[in-house]
């Protein structure tokens, strides 16, 4: 059974910091990687998502990562601000059957 | 915009009263979802649908049912409400087979049942 950790649960930055998100998971036979981001009582926004032939994906400030041999993605924030305080979940897609959500690290990033 | 769309956004029940979320979406995805998002338990699949006539159940499907109507519309129902389906509830769709594909999600629905 796919299990997918996002460590830390909650970070805290000063404006201005670059920072990564970690995504880790037990079964590297994955499809897709997909990185959410969720604002309080809203829903999740797609970020990125790199398909598993790729090594990572860029939008903006944000580059997320995919290393399938080690079991892990990084989602990289450059010059955080505070409109980047959110949570933000990863998703581990397979070829078949049900996607694997992690719980999210929620963001916090002060002016 | 297209997208997923889910109906109501808010609802207040009493409990044993029953009701339907409504999900429909417009890109053509063949897969469909609902979960239920609460405090400290992260997302939690309830029933999907692999494809137009078909349904599963994932980890949480006791007290719900569900409907997939046609390709575009995949509704969720609360039989008798009860406190402890209070949450958060999320459609999300995708459409496997293609390679780039994600999921999509909608905006929720929260569910107080009193």
């Amino acid at each position: 059974k796919q299990e997918v950790t996002q460590i830390p649960a909650a970070l805290s930055v000063p404006e201005g910091e670059n920072l990564v998100l970690n995504c880790s998971f037990t079964d590297s036979a994955i499809y897709n990687l997909q990185w959410f981001r969720q604002d309080p009582g809203k829903g999740l926004t797609s970020l990125l998502l790199i398909q598993s032939s790729q090594r990572e994906q860029t939008s903006g400030r944000l580059n997320a990562s995919l290393d399938k041999s080690s079991g892990r993605s990084t989602l990289y924030i450059a010059a955080s601000q505070p409109g980047d305080s959110a949570t933000y979940l990863c998703a581990v897609i397979p070829n078949a059957g049900k996607s694997t959500f992690g719980d999210g690290t929620t963001l916090t990033v002060k002016p | 915009n297209a997208g997923v769309t889910q109906t109501p956004k808010f609802q207040v029940l009493k409990t044993g009263q029953s009701m339907t979320l409504q999900c429909a979406q417009d890109m053509n995805h063949n897969s469909m979802y609902w979960y239920r998002q609460d405090p400290g338990m992260g997302l939690r699949l309830i029933y999907y649908s692999a494809s137009e006539g078909t349904t599963d159940k994932g980890e949480v499907p006791n007290g719900y049912n569900v409907s997939r109507l046609n390709k575009r519309e995949f509704s969720l129902r609360l039989e008798s409400a009860a406190p402890s389906q209070t949450s958060v509830y999320f459609c999300a769709s995708s459409d496997p087979g293609k390679g780039g594909y994600g999921y999509t999600f909608g905006s929720g629905t929260r569910l107080t049942v009193v």
